[in-house]
C-alpha cells in the first residue's frame, strides 16, 4: 500500500527566513505530487504540481519554489518567508497504483506559522 | 479553465436529518468529480467520487448524484451523525489537469 509522509508537522518561523517542507510518498512510482496551501478556514490552494522528476507546474506567482529531486520526494522551498506565507500546507500524490491518477491523496499537512 | 462553485459555504442540521451540498464545474470535459471530508486540523480525506459515465453512487449513508447537462454534482448524506460534521470539499478534473476544488462547505451536525 501506499504511504504519504510530510516533515514537519508543526513550524513557527520568523519573518523573512527561508523554509523547506519535505513529502515523501512511498509505495508507488513515478506519482503525479502537489503542493496546497491552506489559510485558516479556508479552502485548498493549488500551488505546484509535478509529473516526473524535474518537472514542475507553478499555479501561483508567489515567494514559494518547488523542487523534485528524487521520483518520490517532493520539496516546497522559500528564501524570505512573508506573514501570508502562514497556513496548513498539504502534500497529496495520484498514482496508476491507487487506480486512477485522478485521485489524489493527501499527507497529514505541515503547520506553518509565520511571525 | 475548469472553475468549480460549491455552496452552501456553511450548513447546520439536526442529527438525523438529511445534509445535501450541491456542485456546478463549468468545463464539460470533466469527467472525474470526487468528495472529501476534512475534520478539524486534519488532511481531506476521500469518502466518495463519481465519474462521467454514471449518475448516482452510493456508499452507505452517503451518495452523489451527477447531472452532466446542467453540469452539477451533488453530495447527500442521510441520517447525519455528530461525526458527519466536517468541511466537505467537491472538486472536478478533466485528463490530463489537477483536480480543481470548491471552496468548501462547514457541515454542523446538532445532536
Amino acid at each position: 500500500s501506499q504511504t504519504i509522509h510530510q516533515w514537519p508537522a508543526t513550524l513557527v518561523q520568523p519573518v523573512g527566513s527561508p523554509l523547506s517542507l519535505e513529502c515523501t510518498v512511498e509505495g508507488t512510482s513515478n506519482p503525479n505530487l502537489y503542493w496546497y496551501r491552506q489559510a485558516a478556514g479556508r479552502g485548498l490552494q493549488l500551488l505546484f504540481y509535478s509529473v516526473g522528476i524535474g518537472q514542475i507546474s507553478s499555479e501561483v506567482p508567489q515567494n514559494l519554489s518547488a523542487s523534485r529531486p528524487q521520483d518520490r520526494q517532493f520539496i516546497l522551498s522559500s528564501k524570505k518567508l512573508l506573514l501570508s506565507d502562514s497556513g496548513f500546507y498539504l502534500c497529496a500524490w495520484s498514482g496508476l497504483e491507487a487506480g486512477s491518477t485522478d485521485t489524489q491523496y493527501f499527507g497529514p499537512g505541515t503547520r506553518l506559522t509565520v511571525l | 479553465g475548469e472553475n468549480v462553485e460549491q455552496h452552501p459555504s456553511t450548513l447546520s442540521v439536526q442529527e438525523g436529518d438529511s445534509a445535501v451540498i450541491k456542485c456546478t464545474y463549468s468545463d464539460s470535459a470533466s469527467n472525474y468529480f470526487p468528495w472529501y471530508k476534512q475534520e478539524l486540523g486534519k488532511r481531506p480525506q476521500l469518502i466518495i467520487d463519481i465519474r462521467s459515465n454514471v449518475g448516482e453512487k452510493k456508499d452507505q449513508r452517503i451518495a452523489v448524484t451527477l447531472n452532466k447537462t446542467a453540469k452539477h454534482f451533488s453530495l447527500h448524506i442521510t441520517e447525519t451523525q455528530p461525526e458527519d460534521s466536517a468541511v466537505y470539499f467537491c472538486a472536478a478534473i478533466s485528463d490530463g489537469t489537477p483536480l480543481v476544488f470548491g471552496k468548501g462547505t462547514r457541515l454542523s451536525v446538532i445532536a
